[in-house]
């Protein structure tokens, strides 16, 4: 079984803090996605990445970046935390190409105070 | 016209009924169209998937019904179990050669004993 790791469940941080979350996937998968995930809005695009080394900005990237070094790892990063970025966040890898489903690790809940 | 409108947000149905979630995008480039479903405190597992060129798929008591003409497709859940309880995503990507998932908002189903 393809496996997405996320490396914290719950996160609690405090305004202005440098956050770092995790993500490993074990499938040797090119694709990489950070999503987050709010009531009523869905699932919304921060970043992915389609290889090592490259980004690509999504449909909210504001005050994150992205960083991956080795093809099974995608690390998102909030510059300085703000109570607005208290969400849910989803990391997803992928095969490329047309009809591969994405798959998803469990999520971090990250709570900004 | 990267949009896919899900509805409704939310749904009950009675065990033994049919649970049935709309989709519908403007983009006729897209042309692979994933349901997820999603449990409380995971992330969300690929259900079904349909390609335009056909307008049915059925895995189960899961079908995806496609109408490419009216750009609409729907998710039906046949003869629905409280264990199908959970939170649905459609989603839509276009054959790029990169696959990048555009999700609706979600349907968050109950389904009652």
């Amino acid at each position: 079984d393809v496996k997405v790791t996320q490396s914290s469940r719950y996160l609690v941080k405090r305004t202005g803090e440098k956050v770092f979350l995790e993500c490993v996937q074990d499938m040797d998968h090119e694709n990489m996605f950070w999503y987050r995930q709010d009531p009523g809005l869905g699932l919304r695009l921060i970043y992915f990445s389609y290889d090592v080394k490259m980004k690509e900005k999504g449909d909210i990237p504001e005050g994150y970046s992205v960083s991956r070094e080795k093809k099974e790892r995608f690390s998102l990063i909030l510059e300085s935390a703000s109570t607005n970025q208290t969400s849910m966040y989803l990391c997803a890898s992928s095969q490329s190409g047309v009809g591969y489903g994405y798959t998803f690790g469990s999520g971090t809940r990250l709570t900004v105070v | 016209q990267q949009q896919v409108k899900q509805s409704p947000q939310s749904l009950i149905v009675q065990k033994g009924g049919i649970s049935i979630i709309n989709c519908a995008y403007e983009n006729t480039a897209f042309d692979y169209f994933p349901w997820y479903q999603q449990f409380p405190g995971k992330g969300p597992a690929l259900l079904i998937a349909i390609r335009p060129d056909v307008s049915e798929k059925k895995e189960g008591r899961f079908t995806i019904s496609f109408n490419k003409s009216a750009k609409q497709f729907s998710l039906h859940i046949m003869d629905s179990q409280p264990g199908d309880s959970a939170t649905y995503f459609c989603a839509a990507s276009m054959n790029t050669g990169f696959q990048k998932l555009v999700f609706g908002t979600g349907t968050r189903l109950l389904v009652s004993p």
